[in-house]
Protein backbone atom coordinates (compact mmCIF):
# COMPACT_ATOMS: atom_id res chain seq x y z
CA UNK A 1 0.00 0.00 0.00
CA UNK A 2 1.17 3.13 -1.04
CA UNK A 3 1.66 6.13 1.55
CA UNK A 4 1.15 9.13 0.11
CA UNK A 5 1.98 12.16 1.90
CA UNK A 6 1.70 15.79 1.54
CA UNK A 7 3.12 19.17 4.03
CA UNK A 8 2.14 21.53 5.46
CA UNK A 9 -1.26 20.53 5.64
CA UNK A 10 -2.27 24.02 4.92
CA UNK A 11 -0.50 27.34 3.89
CA UNK A 12 -1.60 31.26 3.27
CA UNK A 13 0.71 33.57 2.20
CA UNK A 14 0.06 37.32 0.81
CA UNK A 15 0.17 38.18 -2.71
CA UNK A 16 3.45 38.42 -4.57
CA UNK A 17 4.95 35.96 -2.01
CA UNK A 18 6.85 32.71 -3.07
CA UNK A 19 5.94 29.74 -1.87
CA UNK A 20 6.36 25.88 -1.59
CA UNK A 21 5.02 22.43 -0.45
CA UNK A 22 6.51 19.05 -0.22
CA UNK A 23 5.25 15.66 -1.65
CA UNK A 24 6.80 12.52 -0.10
CA UNK A 25 6.05 9.07 -1.75
CA UNK A 26 7.71 5.32 -1.11
CA UNK A 27 10.97 5.19 -3.89
CA UNK A 28 10.38 1.97 -4.42
CA UNK A 29 8.68 0.43 -7.29
CA UNK A 30 8.57 3.92 -8.94
CA UNK A 31 6.68 4.46 -11.67
CA UNK A 32 5.72 8.67 -11.67
CA UNK A 33 4.45 11.26 -9.49
CA UNK A 34 1.84 13.55 -10.57
CA UNK A 35 0.52 17.10 -9.40
CA UNK A 36 -2.71 18.31 -9.75
CA UNK A 37 -4.36 21.75 -8.45
CA UNK A 38 -7.76 21.53 -7.50
CA UNK A 39 -9.61 25.04 -7.29
CA UNK A 40 -12.74 25.11 -5.54
CA UNK A 41 -16.00 24.21 -7.15
CA UNK A 42 -14.12 22.89 -10.29
CA UNK A 43 -12.26 19.36 -10.79
CA UNK A 44 -8.83 18.43 -10.21
CA UNK A 45 -6.39 19.52 -12.88
CA UNK A 46 -3.08 18.11 -14.10
CA UNK A 47 -0.30 20.70 -13.51
CA UNK A 48 2.80 17.80 -14.12
CA UNK A 49 3.42 14.30 -14.38
CA UNK A 50 6.93 13.37 -13.22
CA UNK A 51 8.69 9.96 -14.03
CA UNK A 52 12.64 10.97 -14.28
CA UNK A 53 14.81 11.51 -11.18
CA UNK A 54 15.77 15.38 -11.50
CA UNK A 55 13.12 15.90 -13.67
CA UNK A 56 12.10 19.64 -13.13
CA UNK A 57 8.87 21.19 -14.93
CA UNK A 58 7.57 24.45 -15.24
CA UNK A 59 4.10 26.07 -16.03
CA UNK A 60 4.34 29.67 -16.06
CA UNK A 61 4.98 30.49 -12.36
CA UNK A 62 4.54 27.02 -11.24
CA UNK A 63 7.14 24.47 -11.49
CA UNK A 64 8.08 21.17 -9.52
CA UNK A 65 11.04 18.98 -9.09
CA UNK A 66 11.65 15.60 -8.31
CA UNK A 67 13.64 13.28 -6.18
CA UNK A 68 12.78 9.19 -6.75
CA UNK A 69 15.78 8.19 -4.41
CA UNK A 70 14.92 10.24 -1.81
CA UNK A 71 11.17 9.58 -2.16
CA UNK A 72 10.15 13.44 -2.60
CA UNK A 73 8.71 16.10 -4.77
CA UNK A 74 8.56 20.02 -4.39
CA UNK A 75 5.99 22.75 -5.66
CA UNK A 76 6.77 26.06 -5.90
CA UNK A 77 4.88 29.25 -7.20
CA UNK A 78 6.83 32.17 -7.25
CA UNK A 79 5.22 35.53 -6.92
CA UNK A 80 1.65 33.88 -5.50
CA UNK A 81 -1.47 35.38 -6.81
CA UNK A 82 -5.20 35.05 -5.30
CA UNK A 83 -5.81 32.73 -8.26
CA UNK A 84 -3.09 30.57 -7.11
CA UNK A 85 -5.57 29.58 -3.76
CA UNK A 86 -6.26 25.68 -4.26
CA UNK A 87 -5.68 22.61 -3.13
CA UNK A 88 -2.92 21.04 -4.62
CA UNK A 89 -2.45 17.30 -5.08
CA UNK A 90 0.07 15.27 -5.47
CA UNK A 91 -0.63 11.38 -6.41
CA UNK A 92 1.76 8.36 -7.18
CA UNK A 93 0.28 4.97 -9.42
CA UNK A 94 1.06 1.66 -7.68
CA UNK A 95 1.36 -0.38 -10.29
CA UNK A 96 1.20 -0.89 -13.55
CA UNK A 97 -2.05 0.80 -14.40
CA UNK A 98 -0.37 4.33 -14.32
CA UNK A 99 -3.74 6.42 -13.92
CA UNK A 100 -4.68 4.17 -10.14
CA UNK A 101 -3.60 7.01 -8.08
CA UNK A 102 -2.72 6.88 -4.54
CA UNK A 103 -3.31 10.75 -3.76
CA UNK A 104 -2.13 12.65 -0.48
CA UNK A 105 -4.31 14.51 1.65
CA UNK A 106 -3.55 18.23 0.01
CA UNK A 107 -1.94 21.02 0.47
CA UNK A 108 -4.20 23.83 1.12
CA UNK A 109 -2.79 27.07 -0.37
CA UNK A 110 -4.48 30.21 0.10
CA UNK A 111 -3.03 33.83 -1.14
CA UNK A 112 -4.24 36.78 0.05
CA UNK A 113 -4.64 39.99 -1.81
CA UNK B 1 -13.15 22.44 -19.46
CA UNK B 2 -12.03 18.90 -19.10
CA UNK B 3 -13.82 17.13 -21.81
CA UNK B 4 -15.09 14.53 -18.86
CA UNK B 5 -18.77 15.13 -18.92
CA UNK B 6 -20.33 13.38 -15.25
CA UNK B 7 -24.35 13.54 -14.90
CA UNK B 8 -26.06 14.60 -12.19
CA UNK B 9 -23.89 17.11 -10.53
CA UNK B 10 -25.99 16.59 -7.31
CA UNK B 11 -27.73 13.71 -5.80
CA UNK B 12 -29.62 13.93 -2.59
CA UNK B 13 -31.34 10.21 -1.48
CA UNK B 14 -32.06 8.31 1.28
CA UNK B 15 -30.52 5.22 2.98
CA UNK B 16 -31.36 2.24 1.52
CA UNK B 17 -31.68 3.23 -1.79
CA UNK B 18 -29.48 2.96 -4.93
CA UNK B 19 -28.30 5.25 -7.53
CA UNK B 20 -26.50 5.56 -10.58
CA UNK B 21 -23.65 7.98 -11.56
CA UNK B 22 -23.16 8.72 -15.15
CA UNK B 23 -19.53 9.47 -16.84
CA UNK B 24 -18.67 10.19 -20.72
CA UNK B 25 -14.83 10.88 -20.99
CA UNK B 26 -12.84 12.94 -23.14
CA UNK B 27 -13.31 12.11 -27.01
CA UNK B 28 -10.88 9.58 -28.25
CA UNK B 29 -9.75 8.20 -24.05
CA UNK B 30 -10.26 4.43 -23.39
CA UNK B 31 -10.01 4.66 -19.88
CA UNK B 32 -12.23 5.47 -17.36
CA UNK B 33 -11.80 5.73 -13.15
CA UNK B 34 -13.98 6.39 -10.83
CA UNK B 35 -12.59 7.96 -7.27
CA UNK B 36 -14.42 9.17 -4.09
CA UNK B 37 -13.69 12.51 -1.89
CA UNK B 38 -15.21 12.15 1.42
CA UNK B 39 -14.85 14.75 4.29
CA UNK B 40 -12.27 12.30 6.03
CA UNK B 41 -10.27 10.98 3.55
CA UNK B 42 -8.75 11.91 0.23
CA UNK B 43 -9.36 11.29 -3.07
CA UNK B 44 -9.39 7.51 -3.05
CA UNK B 45 -9.36 5.23 -6.41
CA UNK B 46 -12.59 3.19 -6.74
CA UNK B 47 -11.95 1.74 -10.06
CA UNK B 48 -11.02 1.57 -13.66
CA UNK B 49 -12.39 0.64 -16.60
CA UNK B 50 -10.05 0.05 -19.85
CA UNK B 51 -12.34 -0.01 -23.53
CA UNK B 52 -15.18 -2.06 -21.55
CA UNK B 53 -13.37 -4.16 -19.15
CA UNK B 54 -12.31 -3.87 -15.79
CA UNK B 55 -8.65 -2.90 -15.54
CA UNK B 56 -8.27 -2.04 -11.85
CA UNK B 57 -9.61 -2.12 -8.52
CA UNK B 58 -9.30 -0.47 -5.21
CA UNK B 59 -11.19 -0.16 -1.91
CA UNK B 60 -14.70 -0.28 -3.77
CA UNK B 61 -17.56 -1.65 -1.60
CA UNK B 62 -19.20 -4.86 -2.66
CA UNK B 63 -22.43 -2.54 -2.72
CA UNK B 64 -20.61 -0.77 -5.57
CA UNK B 65 -20.14 -2.02 -9.13
CA UNK B 66 -19.27 -0.03 -12.11
CA UNK B 67 -19.50 -1.08 -16.16
CA UNK B 68 -18.10 0.42 -19.27
CA UNK B 69 -20.24 0.37 -22.42
CA UNK B 70 -19.31 0.13 -26.43
CA UNK B 71 -19.41 3.81 -26.32
CA UNK B 72 -17.00 4.09 -23.65
CA UNK B 73 -19.54 6.17 -21.24
CA UNK B 74 -19.36 4.46 -18.05
CA UNK B 75 -21.67 4.58 -14.74
CA UNK B 76 -20.91 3.44 -10.83
CA UNK B 77 -23.97 2.10 -9.24
CA UNK B 78 -24.29 2.51 -5.38
CA UNK B 79 -26.91 0.55 -3.97
CA UNK B 80 -28.00 -0.24 -0.19
CA UNK B 81 -27.03 3.38 0.45
CA UNK B 82 -25.71 4.51 3.95
CA UNK B 83 -24.80 7.63 5.60
CA UNK B 84 -21.17 7.28 4.94
CA UNK B 85 -21.36 6.98 1.72
CA UNK B 86 -21.90 10.72 1.42
CA UNK B 87 -19.23 11.98 -0.65
CA UNK B 88 -18.06 13.57 -3.63
CA UNK B 89 -17.79 11.61 -6.43
CA UNK B 90 -15.24 12.07 -8.99
CA UNK B 91 -15.03 10.38 -12.96
CA UNK B 92 -11.85 10.77 -14.73
CA UNK B 93 -10.43 9.40 -18.21
CA UNK B 94 -7.04 8.88 -19.84
CA UNK B 95 -5.64 7.68 -23.13
CA UNK B 96 -5.47 4.20 -22.56
CA UNK B 97 -3.51 4.13 -18.82
CA UNK B 98 -0.51 2.36 -19.91
CA UNK B 99 1.53 5.24 -20.40
CA UNK B 100 3.68 6.45 -16.79
CA UNK B 101 3.32 10.07 -18.17
CA UNK B 102 -0.41 9.49 -18.75
CA UNK B 103 -2.47 12.67 -17.14
CA UNK B 104 -5.72 12.36 -15.68
CA UNK B 105 -8.32 14.46 -17.38
CA UNK B 106 -11.08 14.75 -14.45
CA UNK B 107 -15.10 15.53 -14.49
CA UNK B 108 -16.39 17.86 -12.26
CA UNK B 109 -18.04 15.42 -10.07
CA UNK B 110 -21.66 14.15 -8.44
CA UNK B 111 -21.92 15.54 -5.03
CA UNK B 112 -24.10 12.69 -3.37
CA UNK B 113 -26.14 13.16 -0.02
CA UNK B 114 -27.33 10.56 1.63
CA UNK B 115 -29.84 11.56 4.16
Amino acid sequence: ILNVEQSPQSLHVQEGDSTNFTCSFPSSNFYALHWYRWETAKSPEALFVMTLNGDEKKKGRISATLNTKEGYSYLYIKGSQPEDSATYLCGQPGGTSYGKLTFGQGTILTVHP
Amino acid sequence: DSGVTQTPKHLITATGQRVTLRCSPRSGDLSVYWYQQSLDQGLQFLIQYYNGEERAKGNILERFSAQQFPDLHSELNLSSLELGDSALYFCASSVDGTATNEKLFFGSGTQLSVL
